[in-house]
């Protein structure tokens, strides 16, 4: 199957810092990328659905400003949480997809677990 | 809008025995469905999906999923659960209509199964 990375795997940060987390796909080229977030014994909220080469779609709720996507390649998407508070203290999964390569499912990455200070 | 339900939040079974993981889905028109398993502190893995065709679906490790249409459901089974098998369990759905392949999940369903 296809494989996705994420870095750092965990984090700690002070409040009031920015966390930058990498998604990378390793063995396809991903036109789609999705950031996830998920809470203690919760599902997965989707926070944002990004394109190569475009801005991030953000879902209703989640502020652009704060959480900063960019999908600069056809293999890296990046997560960027701006100063940081503990309410952002989460599990951040990112997942990709290729129109050209799959049939529809989306394939994820291990996870990168923020905790803020 | 779409939306799935995933009624238990945990199953328990033994060993050896059969298990059954509910999932129920509610989207406009035709529905692609996904099974993902998640162990501790780790991404989503994908199981097995329904696009069109058969309804019932053979995926990894052993797992299989019905598509049943007028019920509105995709149940996800195994004849024989293992220990390893013991996780978090997400249904998922996409509309044919929906963009950019957005998923919309379950609240997940811990299988626990003992030795």
């Amino acid at each position: 199957g296809a494989v996705v990375s994420q870095h750092p795997s965990w984090v700690i940060c002070k409040s009031g810092t920015s966390v930058k987390i990498e998604c990378r796909s390793l063995d396809f080229q991903a036109t789609t990328m999705f950031w996830y977030r998920q809470f203690p014994k919760q599902s997965l909220m989707l926070m944002a659905t990004s394109n190569e080469g475009s801005k991030a779609t953000y879902e209703q709720g989640v502020e652009k400003d704060k959480f900063l996507i960019n999908h600069a390649s056809l293999t890296l998407s990046t997560l960027t949480v701006t100063s940081a508070h503990p309410e952002d203290s989460s599990f951040y999964i990112c997942s990709a997809t290729s129109d050209r390569v799959f049939s529809y499912e989306q394939y994820f990455g291990p996870g990168t677990r923020l905790t803020v200070t | 809008a779409q939306s799935v339900a995933q009624p238990e939040d945990q199953v328990n079974v033994a060993e050896g025995n059969p298990l059954t993981v509910k999932c129920t889905y509610s989207v406009s028109g035709n529905p692609y469905l996904f099974w993902y398993v998640q162990y501790p502190n780790r991404g989503l893995q994908f199981l097995l999906k329904y696009i069109t065709g058969d309804n019932l679906v053979k995926g990894s490790y052993g797992f299989e999923a019905e598509f049943n249409k007028s019920q509105t459901s995709f149940h996800l089974k195994k004849p024989s659960a293992l220990v390893s098998d013991s996780a978090l369990y997400f249904c998922a759905v996409r509309g044919m209509n929906t963009g950019f392949q957005k998923l919309v999940f379950g609240t997940g369903t811990r299988l626990l199964v003992s030795p």
